[in-house]
């Protein structure tokens, strides 16, 4: 009973470096979504894909790329590793927009 | 701008209190409200609301909607130390649209 799973759980990267964020689920669903959450921000969407073959930008989509693999997977890029991009990353998916969000484990990313 | 506040930010009670956490929102064409409860990692789904003033239960757990007041309040009695968590409150806009607006959370200590 995976649900959402994130890799890694944990990274350090120096800035200037880049790196791709890896989640799968598998239930299915239709929706993807990468999240960031910092201390007092709340989570703030970074990307979705509200269906395979389909990605949109959220609220903060600057410095990630995103891609939807397939239906069980979606990535998230960082090109150029920035400090302010030290963050946890949480990846979720949903069936549809009547449905709540299932979230993965998260990524704890640090960028010295 | 669509924008969902909680409060309080943080809260430390002892355990068999009862507590009221609250959310208010603003957002466009508003379509459902969801409480997630997160401890170390995964917000994990509480309630989902979209009609004015029914009540959702789960055992110690309870939450209703205010859709013209634009808020809703999540209580929890006889609290345990297991309640101890970040508590967070999302706001989706209309139907067919995929983002979920979050607030910041509550931070919730029970003491024993």
């Amino acid at each position: 009973n995976a649900g959402v799973t994130q890799t890694p759980k944990f990274q350090v990267l120096k800035t200037g470096q880049s790196m791709t964020l890896q989640c799968a689920q598998d239930m299915n669903h239709n929706s993807m979504y990468w999240y960031r959450q910092d201390p007092g921000m709340g989570l703030r969407l970074i990307y979705y894909s509200a269906s395979e073959g389909t990605t949109d930008k959220g609220e903060v989509p600057n410095g990630y790329n995103v891609s939807r693999l397939n239906k069980r997977e979606f990535s998230l890029r960082l090109e150029s590793a920035a400090p302010s991009q030290t963050s946890v990353y949480f990846c979720a998916s949903t069936g549809d927009s009547s449905q709540p969000q299932h979230f993965g484990d998260g990524t704890r990313l640090s960028i010295l | 701008e669509d924008k969902v506040v909680q409060s309080p930010l943080s809260l430390v009670v002892h355990e068999g209190d009862t507590v009221t956490l609250n959310c208010s929102y603003e957002v466009t064409n508003f379509r459902s409200l969801l409480w997630y409860k997160q401890e170390k990692k995964a917000p994990t789904f509480l309630f989902m609301l979209t009609s004015s003033g029914i009540e959702k239960k789960s055992g110690r757990l309870s939450s209703i909607l205010d859709k013209k007041e634009l808020f809703s309040i999540l209580n929890i009695t006889a609290t345990q130390t297991g309640d101890s968590a970040v508590y967070l409150c999302a706001a989706q806009p209309s139907s067919g649209t995929y983002k979920y607006i979050f607030g910041t959370g509550t931070r919730l200590k029970v003491l024993a």
